[in-house]
């Protein structure tokens, strides 16, 4: 099946400085990556939708200059997390759709930690 | 917005016994998927069941989908202490194509 690679597994950052989390679909092309917060005992919330070429689509109470997403290549979406702080810990995890749009791959997610 | 509910969100049983959970969902799906989170780590596939499917095998895991009633069933037979996590399931929609998750099953399995 399809891989998405997601990098790193997890950090550790000092508050005020800012991380860049990578997700790559290694053996197919991704028009379209999804990212997903998760904080603890909680499901995966949806955070913004990743169009290669083009500006993401924010979900509704998402900071889009706090996180700021490129998808600059088809197998390539970054998400970096600008001026971190403690409340922005949490477990990141990103998902590339498949090119019949019809199943969606999932990295192994990066938990963040900010101290 | 949350597309699926898991039911119960909390299961504990003792190893050798099935483990039976559940999926509701609101709108018509392309497919839905079921994955498995340990504790503190990432997500793991465990199966994918698409919309013109019934029933799907994988080991000792079995996933069912009902479209008439919009939900979906997944049981583990013969459980391991090894199977204790959490359990989402995730369904892709036709328009949007967006893998929606629910709130997840944590099951604990013991010894």
């Amino acid at each position: 099946g399809a891989v998405v690679s997601q990098h790193p597994s997890w950090v550790i950052c000092k508050s005020g400085t800012s991380v860049k989390i990578e997700c790559r679909s290694l053996d197919f092309q991704a028009t379209t990556m999804f990212w997903y917060r998760q904080f603890p005992k909680q499901s995966l919330m949806l955070m913004a939708t990743s169009n290669e070429g083009s500006k993401a689509t924010y979900e509704q109470g998402v900071e889009k200059d706090k996180f700021l997403i490129n998808h600059a290549s088809l197998t390539l979406s970054t998400l970096t997390v600008t001026s971190a702080h403690p409340e922005d810990s949490s477990f990141y995890i990103c998902s590339a759709l498949g090119t019949a749009n019809t199943e969606a791959f999932f990295g192994q997610g990066t938990r963040l930690t900010v101290v | 917005s949350q597309q699926g509910e898991e039911d119960p969100q909390a299961l504990s049983i003792q190893e050798g016994e099935n483990a039976t959970m559940n999926c509701s969902y609101k709108t018509s799906i392309n497919n839905l998927q079921w994955y498995r989170q340990n504790s503190g780590r990432g997500l793991v596939h465990l199966i994918l069941i698409r919309s013109n499917e019934r029933e799907k095998h994988s080991g000792r895991l079995r996933v069912t989908l009902d479209t008439s009633k919009k939900s979906s069933s997944l049981l583990i037979t013969a459980s391991r202490a090894a199977d204790t996590a959490s359990y989402f399931c995730a369904t892709i929609t036709g328009g949007s194509y967006i893998p929606t998750f629910g709130r997840g099953t944590s099951l604990i399995v013991h010894p």
